[in-house]
């Protein structure tokens, strides 16, 4: 099976500008969660879909927003860009609601100048 | 708010070493995983725990549940080189309900 593909790898915004990150779970998943990475604060999460249908938030700011569509995929959306919000964003599938194992994707770097 | 603390935070060996870095919380957990994750790369899912007290083996790794399922560790024997990168822990609070807490991690790196 092909993995969680995430795109684009990189990507290199300046303060105010707004972004979108796209992520594709593995094959016959239908959860997606997404999450931020820094060195300090560690993973945390952003939010988990299933099923179109978003079921957990994590404690972000309303910038952050997602959606998942018919065939899984994943958008996240960061509106109003600031410098803390460089990070590394990963996108990760598991098999369903009882699966708490995550397959993650390569991530992508923001870097936000 | 559940918790994960992992130590040491970094770890530096020679290779051939071996090595125990923890994952304690004060929460209790229906499962935890063990992820290592490489430079620019995701994290890899290496091991998920759901007994308390259950011990489980991947070649040269060694991971262990408390039996109050509240902490884990994770033990290396012989490391090597490519053993270098972030291990992380994460907890499952309630099956199905809530997503994984993650610890911080634990950076090793392995010198030959």
């Amino acid at each position: 099976k092909a993995g969680v593909t995430q795109t684009p790898r990189y990507l290199i915004k300046t303060r105010g500008q707004q972004v979108t990150l796209s992520c594709s779970p593995i094959s016959g998943h239908r959860s997606v969660s997404w999450y931020q990475q820094t060195p300090g604060q560690g993973l945390q999460f952003l939010f988990e879909y299933f099923s179109e249908t978003q079921r957990n938030k994590g404690n972000f700011p309303g910038r952050f927003s997602g959606r998942q569509f018919s065939n899984s995929r994943s958008e996240m959306n960061v509106s109003t860009l600031e410098l803390g919000d460089s990070a590394l964003y990963l996108c990760a599938s598991s098999a369903g609601l009882a699966s708490y194992e995550q397959y993650f994707g390569p991530g992508t770097r923001l870097t936000v100048t | 708010t559940q918790l994960l603390e992992q130590s040491p935070q970094f770890l530096s060996i020679q290779e051939g070493e071996n090595l125990t870095v923890y994952c304690n919380s004060s929460s209790v957990f229906s499962s935890l995983q063990w992820y290592r994750q490489e430079p620019g790369e995701g994290p890899v899912l290496l091991v998920t725990v759901v007994t308390g007290g259950e011990v489980k083996k991947l070649k040269r790794l060694t991971f262990q549940f408390g039996d109050a399922r509240k902490d884990s560790s994770l033990h290396i024997t012989a490391a090597q080189p490519g053993d270098t990168g972030l291990y992380l822990c994460a907890g499952a609070a309630t099956p199905g309900n809530t997503p994984l807490v993650f610890g911080k991690g634990t950076r090793l790196s392995v010198i030959a």
